[in-house]
């Protein structure tokens, strides 16, 4: 089955620098990869997804792009500001032709940014 | 409220409980999933429905665990004679795509903090 595995597990960045997560997959035929910010005590939030006919998505100070041939995938935030310090999950969609395209979640990723 | 809701946020069950943990759904979503999340782990999944039908149950880790969508709006994820390993969030998500996540977005509730002693 499907594999994703993320790095860092944390990151630690001062405000106003850039950070990066990167992530990867195992299953060639996944085909959907968005990214979730889950704050303490929270559910995880959509962020930004990009789908396997685009290497890559920007919105505002956020980006992903993605590499098939390789199999990864990585998220980028520009302009960090305190309110981006979360635990960052990336995920593959397994798109089989059953009826569930149920996500893959990588471990995550603690970033702190430091005022 | 628009989001979805889950209830107990949490519940602390003594070992050979059973426990039953409730997820409201966006109204008008057909797609709904349960995920588990360890603690500093991601979201693992349990179960999918489409409407009533739970389609896949491929995740639910033993058959102490059981979920049930009657009415094809809200859920319960119901875990019987719990034991310590089963501690962990319990995330509910739902969408209004069929075949979600893609191409329509998941909205996870908060999640019920399960602490089995």
């Amino acid at each position: 089955g499907e594999n994703v595995e993320q790095h860092p597990s944390t990151l630690s960045v001062q405000e106003g620098d850039s950070a990066v997560i990167k992530c990867t997959y195992s299953d060639s035929a996944s085909n959907y990869f968005p990214w979730y910010k889950q704050e303490l005590g929270k559910g995880p939030q959509l962020i930004i997804d990009i789908r396997s006919n685009v290497g890559e998505k920007k919105d505002q100070r956020i980006a992903v792009t993605l590499n098939k041939t390789a199999k990864h995938f990585s998220l980028h935030i520009t302009e960090t500001q305190p309110e981006d310090s979360a635990v960052y999950f990336c995920a593959a969609s397994m798109g089989y032709g059953g009826a569930t395209n149920k996500l893959i979640f990588g471990t995550g990723t603690l970033l702190a940014v430091q005022p | 409220g628009a989001g979805v809701s889950q209830s107990p946020r949490y519940k602390v069950a003594k070992r050979g409980q059973d426990v039953a943990l409730r997820c409201d759904p966006i109204s008008g979503h057909v797609s709904l999933f349960w995920y588990q999340q360890a603690l500093g782990q991601g979201p693992e999944f349990l179960t999918y429905f489409q409407n009533e039908a739970q389609l896949d149950k491929s995740g639910l880790p033993s058959d102490r665990f059981f979920a049930e969508r009657p009415e094809g709006s809200v859920s319960t994820l119901k875990i019987q004679r719990t034991q310590q390993e089963d501690s962990a969030v319990y995330l509910c998500a739902s969408s209004h795509v069929l075949r979600a996540p893609q191409p329509g977005e998941l909205f996870f509730g908060e999640g019920s903090r399960l602490t089995v002693l």
